[in-house]
């Protein structure tokens, strides 16, 4: 089946510790999308990458990394830079023929 | 900049009712996508239903419909015949429909929260 996975499903981290969420997709999409999503504020994004080994920034960008070595993948790693990073995060994909976002089932991290 | 904004923050129906959700949104373009997406608790995001904005017709995918209103910069959404299964947080969406930068990206309303009584 394809589709976006997305692991850990929850993630601890202690503060000053970078850590890395991950992001695949086997749909063969183009784009790459990571948001953010906290209690009242729906989903605002961080990065984004049309292609391979290209990225933007997107509105929430301080605090975070990403890399695209692979169309498959985007991991986006919250650094300990990130002064609030406790969220729920979501990965996207989209083809550049159409315009839907299908979402992954994102990653719950808490900073302890 | 383009924004959403969705005025409900939590509506109610009875189940076999029907409810619609409200959503308007700032733009100076005239080509764009729309979306409503549902994520139900298991917070996985689910494309419900899309409309073009040169289409002059409402978008309906079985039990949702829209009601686009391009001059009015509204995008309701229609839930008939209400199920269990339909109880979650419903996101407008909007995403210009010119390529390159940052086009590619949705902006997202803050969500209505439904909830169905049995």
């Amino acid at each position: 089946d394809g589709g976006i996975t997305q692991s850990p499903k929850y993630l601890f981290r202690k503060e000053g510790q970078n850590v890395t969420l991950s992001c695949e997709q086997n749909l063969n999409h183009d784009a790459m999308y990571w948001y953010r999503q906290d209690p009242g504020q729906g989903l605002r994004l961080i990065y984004y990458s049309q292609i391979v080994n290209d990225f933007q920034k997107g509105d929430i960008a301080e605090g975070y990394s990403v890399s695209r070595e692979k169309k498959e993948s985007f991991p986006l790693t919250v650094t300990s830079a990130q002064k609030n990073p406790t969220a729920f995060y979501l990965c996207a994909s989209s083809r550049f023929t159409t315009y839907e976002q299908f979402f992954g089932p994102g990653t719950r991290l808490t900073v302890l | 900049a383009q924004t959403v904004t969705q005025s409900q923050p939590e509506m109610s129906v009875q189940e076999a009712e029907t409810v619609t959700l409200s959503c308007t949104y700032d733009t100076s373009e005239s080509d764009y996508y729309l979306f409503w997406y549902k994520q139900p608790p298991s917070r996985q995001m689910i494309l419900v239903i899309r409309q073009e904005a040169y289409k002059q017709q409402n978008a309906t995918e079985n039990r949702f419909s829209v009601n686009f209103q391009k001059a009015a910069k509204s995008f309701s959404l229609k839930i008939s015949d209400s199920q269990l299964g339909d109880a979650a947080m419903y996101f407008c969406a909007y995403r210009t429909e010119n390529s390159g930068g940052s086009n590619y990206k949705l902006t997202f309303g803050k969500g209505t929260l439904l909830t169905v009584n049995p």
